[in-house]
């Protein structure tokens, strides 16, 4: 079956550090691959997507590539702001019914 | 452009009480979801309607039902609630030609 594995957190950033979360995927056939942000008392908000090997997603600074030799889909951003705080959750689409999410991860960051 | 919505935001039951969640989206969009979000477990599915009078069960659907009450409404209900159901529920939708679900806000539920 399909499953997402991402770096376990939490984890603490000052403030303009480097960010990495890491997410590893398997799934048959070609995934489209997504990330999504969950800030604090809100729902999921997609924060970007790719869907095909070498796409590179990016929204507010963040990225990430779809790498397919790999199956990974890595979230990056150069410099983090305290209000990038939130939760990090990697999640693949198969096309079948649903999403299927990693655990999350937690991110704060400090002034 | 509302979104998704749901309603209520915060909700505290009894052992055995029962409550429907309700869930409205604004997208004209044809698939809907609920799903269950409890610490270190991530999002799991416990239902989802992949059109307007149809439902089907997900990773997770045991103490739960459904209604598709319409193209725009997805309720579920819990018949009978127990303190394992405390979790975040969220309410998601699809439109036809995307693979991007977008959610709502969530109901916090807490079953005493």
């Amino acid at each position: 079956g399909n499953s997402v594995t991402q770096m376990e957190g939490p984890v603490t950033l000052s403030e303009e550090a480097f960010l990495t979360i890491n997410c590893t995927y398997t799934a048959t056939g070609y995934p489209s691959l997504f990330w999504y942000v969950q800030y604090p008392g809100e729902g999921l908000q997609l924060l970007l997507k790719a869907t095909k090997a070498d796409d590179k997603g990016s929204n507010k600074g963040f990225e990430a590539t779809y790498r397919k030799e790999t199956t990974s889909f890595h979230l990056e951003k150069g410099s983090v702001q305290v209000s990038d705080s939130a939760v990090y959750f990697c999640a693949l689409w198969a096309g079948s019914y649903q999403l299927t999410f990693g655990k999350g991860t937690k991110l704060s960051v400090i002034p | 452009n509302a979104g998704v919505t749901q309603t209520p935001k915060f909700q505290v039951l009894k052992t055995g009480q029962s409550m429907t969640l309700q869930c409205a989206q604004d997208m004209n969009h044809n698939s809907m979801y609920w799903y269950r979000q409890d610490p270190g477990m991530g999002l799991r599915l416990i239902y989802y309607s992949a059109s307007e009078g149809t439902t089907d069960k997900g990773e997770v659907p045991n103490g739960y039902n459904v209604s598709r009450l319409n193209k725009r409404e997805f309720s579920l209900r819990l018949e009978s609630a127990a303190p394992s159901q405390t979790s975040v529920y969220f309410c998601a939708s699809r439109g036809v030609s995307t693979d991007t679900q977008y959610f709502g806000p969530g109901t916090r539920l807490t079953v005493l």
